[in-house]
């Protein structure tokens, strides 16, 4: 079964302290690894889509990167406007448009 | 585009009523998915479509849940009767598969069950 786990839960930092988010991922094969960001009484919105370890995506202060097990959110240098929960997701090349989440983990970037 | 357009906003019922939460996609999209959050369990997909077709039903958690497409414009979910464990907020997406294979979010329905 298709599962993915998120570390940590939560994560305080001060603004411009950087860190990275995990994501870990048991999956029959990869089609995507997708990170999205949800604000507070909104739906997820979409930041990166992963297809191959190796690869690398960024976008302003935020680069995510994907190997074989798990893939990594690195926010270089956080606002206050990153706060948010970020959610990882993936979908297998044999579950057809099936698309898991993971738990997510709030940020709170304190200014 | 407006987007994924879900209604209503917020719902509030007593145990035993029915509930109907309704989807309006992305014009052109023709996946459609119904996603519930809760804190306990996160998001878990319930049920989705393709070209107005269930493809994957196997998350919906009982027959009190029911879901319909009737065109490429409209989806339902439907709950009956509803429990208090019920109580939820349920997203709906669409997706054309483009470049980067993304989800698109409506807000959700925030769904009380008393």
């Amino acid at each position: 079964e298709d599962q993915v786990t998120q570390s940590p839960e939560a994560l305080r930092l001060q603004e411009g302290e950087s860190s990275s988010l995990n994501c870990s991922y048991t999956v029959s094969g990869l089609r995507g690894l997708f990170w999205y960001r949800q604000d507070p009484g909104k739906g997820p919105e979409f930041l990166f889509t992963l297809y191959s370890a190796g690869e690398e995506k960024e976008k302003e202060r935020l680069k995510a990167t994907l190997t074989k097990k798990e893939s990594f959110l690195h926010i270089t240098a956080p606002k206050p406007e990153d706060s948010a929960t970020y959610l990882c997701a993936v979908r297998s090349n044999t579950g057809g448009f099936k698309t898991i989440f993971g738990a997510g983990t709030r940020l709170f970037v304190k200014a | 585009d407006a987007g994924v357009i879900q209604s209503p906003r917020h719902e509030v019922t007593e145990m035993g009523q029915e509930v109907t939460l309704r989807c309006k996609p992305i014009s052109g999209h023709d996946y459609l998915f119904w996603y519930r959050q809760t804190m306990m369990r996160g998001l878990e997909l319930l049920i989705y479509f393709n070209n107005n077709v269930p493809i994957d039903d196997s998350g919906m958690p009982e027959d009190r849940f029911s879901a319909k497409m009737p065109n490429a414009s409209f989806s339902t979910l439907k709950i009956q009767p509803s429990e208090p464990r019920d109580s939820a907020v349920y997203f709906c997406a669409s997706s054309d598969r483009g470049i980067d294979e993304k989800l698109f979010f409506g807000s959700g329905t925030q769904l009380s069950v008393l």
